[in-house]
């Protein structure tokens, strides 16, 4: 069975600084991986999928991420935090054998401060 | 191109009454997902319809069910609701890509709380 594990349910940054959101995965199997960004009263955005081609994947908003097989990890970054940047994130996984039904960790809590 | 739309954004209901929850995809997805989001179990799947077949399906109760018209558009009911199933339910359309991957594009949601 794949899972994912969010770590730091909530992450406080200074505007201006590194964005970093982990994400790590269990699956005995190639994934799928993506990062969605949710707004408040909205629902969820893609900012950035892996699907077996680069290993450092670009989105959008500055945003990118690295898939490091032998670290079960697909972590966010951003070099520089913006205000409009706080929001909740969402790591998910994909897998042919749940038919690709997403599973998504917990989700991280972004706050950015002036 | 238009986004998925989900109908009605909110809406209240009373504990044994049932609920239907419509989405329209974007133009040319045949595929529609929907997952339920509350504070406690976070983002869970429902399940998924492809050319008017459900093609997979979460683990949730019988009360939970859905279907998919021909012109792609899904909805989702819920039966006897519960406390429980105030959420926000999320529908997702879906192109599956050449690599394989099924990337979903969601609808704002339709937030329901039961009383």
């Amino acid at each position: 069975a794949q899972s994912v594990t969010q770590l730091g349910s909530h992450v406080s940054v200074s505007e201006g600084a590194l964005v970093l959101l982990r994400c790590n995965y269990s699956s005995s199997v190639p994934p799928y991986l993506f990062w969605y960004v949710q707004y408040p009263n909205q629902g969820l955005q893609l900012l950035l999928k892996y699907t077996s081609a680069a290993t450092l994947v670009k989105g959008i908003n500055g945003f990118e991420a690295e898939f490091k097989k032998s670290e079960t990890s697909f972590h966010l970054t951003k070099p520089s935090a913006h205000m409009s940047d706080a929001a909740e994130y969402f790591c998910a996984v994909s897998l042919v054998h749940s038919g690709y039904a997403l599973n998504f960790g917990k989700g991280t809590s972004l706050l950015v401060t002036p | 191109k238009a986004g998925v739309t989900q109908t009605p954004r909110y809406l209240i209901k009373t504990r044994g009454q049932q609920v239907t929850l419509s989405c329209s995809p974007i133009s040319g997805h045949r595929s529609v997902s929907w997952y339920q989001q509350t504070p406690g179990q976070g983002l869970q799947f429902l399940f998924e319809y492809f050319s008017e077949t459900q093609r997979n399906k979460g683990n949730f109760p019988g009360r939970f069910s859905g279907r998919q018209f021909s012109n792609s558009r899904s909805e989702m009911n819920v039966s006897t609701l519960e406390l429980g199933d105030s959420a926000l339910y999320l529908c997702a359309s879906s192109l599956r890509e050449s690599s394989g991957a099924n990337v979903l594009t969601f609808g704002a949601g339709s937030r329901l709380t039961v009383l």
